[in-house]
C-alpha cells in the first residue's frame, strides 16, 4: 500500500476562497482522522471517522470547516470562505481500529494570504 | 479529559550523547502511548508504543521508552544519538470518549537537535 495519500502537497489560496483539501486513507482502514499542525497550538484533531461516518468533529474550529467521507477511499476536508488564521499544515490519518496507531499522510501546506 | 505534557520544546545533544525526552500524561485509567516522529516536511511517523505487557518498548533505530504508571510517565530514550534522528518527537495518549471510541491526545512536541 502506498499509505495515506494527501492531495495537494502545497495550496497558496486568496482570503474568501474555497479550500478543498484530499485524502485517500489506507485500504482496509476503518478509521480516518484529520488534523491540524500550527505553531502556535501544535497538533488539533479536527474531525474523524469510523467507516465513513463523522463520530468526533469537536474539534472543527467553525462553520467555515466541514468535512465528508462519501466512501472507504476518501475524504474532504473544505474551507469556505477561508482566512489567513486557517494557515496550517493539514494532515490525515487512517488506522485499522481504535487501538492501533494512526498512520498519517505527508500533509497539506495551506498558505492563506 | 487527557492531555500530554511535553516540557522540553528543544533539546540540543550532541551527536553519540544519550538523550531523554520526557512526556507526562494526565489519567488514572488504562491508557495506550504511543511515540511519534515527524522529519521536516514529512508527516508523523510513528517511532513506539505502549498496549499492554511489558513497560519497557523499543523501536527498531534504538530508541525505547519506559512506560511508568506511577508516575503516569513514558519518557523516550536513547543511549547514542545520531544526526539523523534530528527531528521533532511528539508524544500521545488515546482517549476514550463518551461514545467509546478513542482519539489520540498528542503533546506540543519536542526539538531534537544532534549536532556534530
Amino acid at each position: 500500500d502506498a499509505g495515506v495519500i494527501q492531495s495537494p502537497r502545497h495550496e497558496v489560496t486568496e482570503m474568501g476562497q474555497e479550500v478543498t483539501l484530499r485524502c485517500k486513507p489506507i485500504s482496509g482502514h476503518d478509521y480516518l482522522f484529520w488534523y491540524r499542525q500550527t505553531m502556535m497550538r501544535g497538533l488539533e484533531l479536527l474531525i474523524y471517522f469510523n467507516n465513513n461516518v463523522p463520530i468526533d468533529d469537536s474539534g472543527m474550529p467553525e462553520d467555515r470547516f466541514s468535512a465528508k467521507m462519501p466512501n472507504a477511499s476518501f475524504s474532504t476536508l473544505k474551507i469556505q470562505p477561508s482566512e489567513p488564521r486557517d494557515s496550517a499544515v493539514y494532515f490525515c490519518a487512517s488506522s485499522y481500529d481504535r487501538n492501533t496507531e494512526a498512520f498519517f499522510g505527508q500533509g497539506t501546506r495551506l498558505t492563506v494570504v | 479529559a487527557q492531555s500530554v505534557t511535553q516540557l522540553d520544546s528543544q533539546v540540543p545533544v550532541f551527536e553519540e550523547a544519550p538523550v531523554e525526552l520526557r512526556c507526562n500524561y494526565s489519567s488514572s485509567v488504562s491508557v495506550y502511548l504511543f511515540w511519534y516522529v515527524q522529519y521536516p516536511n514529512q508527516g508523523l511517523q510513528l517511532l513506539l508504543k505502549y498496549l499492554s505487557g511489558s513497560t519497557l518498548v523499543e523501536s527498531i533505530n534504538g530508541f525505547e521508552a519506559e512506560f511508568n504508571k506511577s508516575q503516569t510517565s513514558f519518557h523516550l530514550r536513547k543511549p547514542s544519538v545520531h544526526i539523523s534522528d534530528t527531528a521533532e518527537y511528539f508524544c500521545a495518549v488515546s482517549q476514550t470518549i463518551n461514545t467509546g471510541f478513542q482519539k489520540l491526545v498528542f503533546g506540543t512536541g519536542t526539538r531534537l537537535l544532534v549536532s556534530p
